[in-house]
């Protein structure tokens, strides 16, 4: 069965640097497209950051523009996203999502249990 | 702000039918597919719905979704007290070149 394995999240300093992995299995990784989804306490969902299948295509949410980084190793079946310059605003509960539909038709079928990042000093 | 509009809560008694709407633009509905998801306290969002009218395998023909022009809407009908969820629409924006959600809608089964 499709599993989705969100690790890395934890409490870090305003200005510093984490990095999230996403260990997937069940399913072929390296023809899907991969996204990124976060949810801040007690707010709705907001979309971060997609991959093509193969890393060839990235696209972030403006709110992260320059700060985060989404990469995939299909030879690991895993997700990252690299987060720097982190702001409290970016306290959230991380999703990593399977994208069946592919970069212009974002839909999500499968999604892991979330990664609770909280940034406070 | 969030780039598509949802009413914030709903509410209709069991067995009954409700419908959740989402206004979007040109640049995200009306040119895009949009996806609904569902999503139970302290859960992961669940795909409800895609291609604007698809059910995955496994979600009941109770949930049907429609689109025209910049708007999509939601429909369940035979509510249940398990349906009581927030529930979120979304797609792609060309302008923005990037995902968005709708703000979400809490549904109260009463």
């Amino acid at each position: 069965q499709v599993q989705l394995v969100e690790s890395g999240g934890g409490v870090v300093q305003p200005g510093r640097s984490l990095r999230l992995s996403c260990a997937a299995s069940g399913f072929t990784f390296s023809i899907y497209a991969m996204d990124w989804v976060r949810q801040a306490p007690g707010k709705g969902l907001e979309w971060v950051a997609f991959i093509s299948f193969d890393g060839s295509n990235k696209y972030y949410a403006d709110s992260v523009k320059g700060r985060f980084t989404i990469s995939r190793d299909n030879s690991k079946n895993t997700l990252y996203l690299q987060m720097n310059s982190l702001r409290a605003e970016d306290t959230a509960v991380y999703y990593c999502a399977r994208n069946r539909g592919g970069g212009n038709n974002p839909n999500f079928d499968y999604w892991g249990q979330g990664t609770l990042v909280t940034v406070s000093s | 702000q969030s780039v598509l509009t949802q009413p914030p809560s709903v509410s209709a008694a069991p067995g009954q039918k409700v419908t959740i709407s989402c206004s979007g633009s040109s640049s995200n509905i009306e040119n895009n597919y949009v996806a609904w998801y569902q999503q139970l306290p302290g859960t992961a969002p669940k795909l409800l719905i895609y291609d604007n009218n698809k059910r995955p395998s496994g979600i009941p023909d109770r949930f049907s979704g429609s689109k025209s022009g910049a708007s999509a809407t939601l429909g369940i009908a035979g509510l249940q007290t398990g349906d009581e969820a927030d529930y979120y629409c979304g797609t792609w924006d060309s302008s923005l070149s990037a995902g968005v959600f709708g703000g979400g809608t809490k549904l109260t089964v009463l």
